[in-house]
């Protein structure tokens, strides 16, 4: 069964605090999204990374940055934490570059911050 | 600009059948997506038209008219466990998928 897992379901943190938010997908998936959920509005890109050490930019990436150190891990990054940046945070992967296939998630981790 | 459209809330009865609307303007297009979500958890994948037609797939059926920019997910012999958050997606020429803000589904007995 495939499997994306995401180190934390709520984290509470206060302004200022850096913030990491760790992913690991187990299926060998090229691909791998970050992505925050916000009530009525969709799904909205932070950062991507199709390979070991690559990273892109999404829609939104200010405030936000992102590790990809080994394949399977995919980290994001707040450095000073807001309270604009309470919100679910969605992490996904699919198998490869330029793959139309689904995109598998992650339980989600939900973060407020104070 | 890219945009995604869909009703924020539907309401139906358990038994009965509900349609779920989504048009779009996009850069490109290499297929939709429609996503499940069910309160506090992940979305999960339901289907994937990249062909004009109905695709059908036991109780769920979903529709693409890529002239149109219109699809719709068919929701058939509607159950409580259906009651989730129905997302649809498109993928532009990039390969990313743009998200329209979902559609709650609330079913009643």
């Amino acid at each position: 069964d495939v499997k994306v897992t995401q180190s934390s379901r709520y984290l509470v943190k206060r302004t200022g605090e850096k913030v990491f938010l760790e992913c690991v997908q187990d299926m060998d998936h090229e691909n791998m999204f970050w992505y925050r959920q916000d009530p009525g509005l969709g799904l909205r890109l932070i950062y991507f990374s199709y390979d070991v050490k690559m990273k892109e930019k999404g829609d939104i990436p200010e405030g936000y940055s992102v590790s990809r150190e080994k394949k399977e891990r995919f980290s994001l990054i707040l450095e000073s934490a807001s309270t604009n940046q309470t919100s679910m945070y969605l992490c996904a992967s699919r198998p490869g570059t330029g793959d139309a296939g689904e995109l598998f998630f992650g339980e989600g981790s939900r973060l407020t911050v104070l | 600009g890219q945009n995604i459209d869909q009703p924020t809330e539907m309401t139906a009865t358990e038994g009965a059948i509900v349609q779920i609307n989504c048009t779009y303007q996009t850069s490109g297009f290499n297929g939709l997506f429609w996503y499940q979500q069910h309160a506090g958890e992940a979305p999960t994948f339901l289907s994937y038209n990249v062909l004009d037609g109905l695709e059908e797939k036991g109780r769920f059926s979903s529709f693409l008219s890529r002239s149109k920019g219109y699809s719709y997910l068919l929701l058939k012999e509607l159950q409580m466990k259906d009651s989730a958050s129905y997302l649809c997606a498109v993928m532009d020429s990039n390969y990313q998928l743009i998200w329209g803000a979902g559609t709650k589904l609330i079913i009643k007995p």
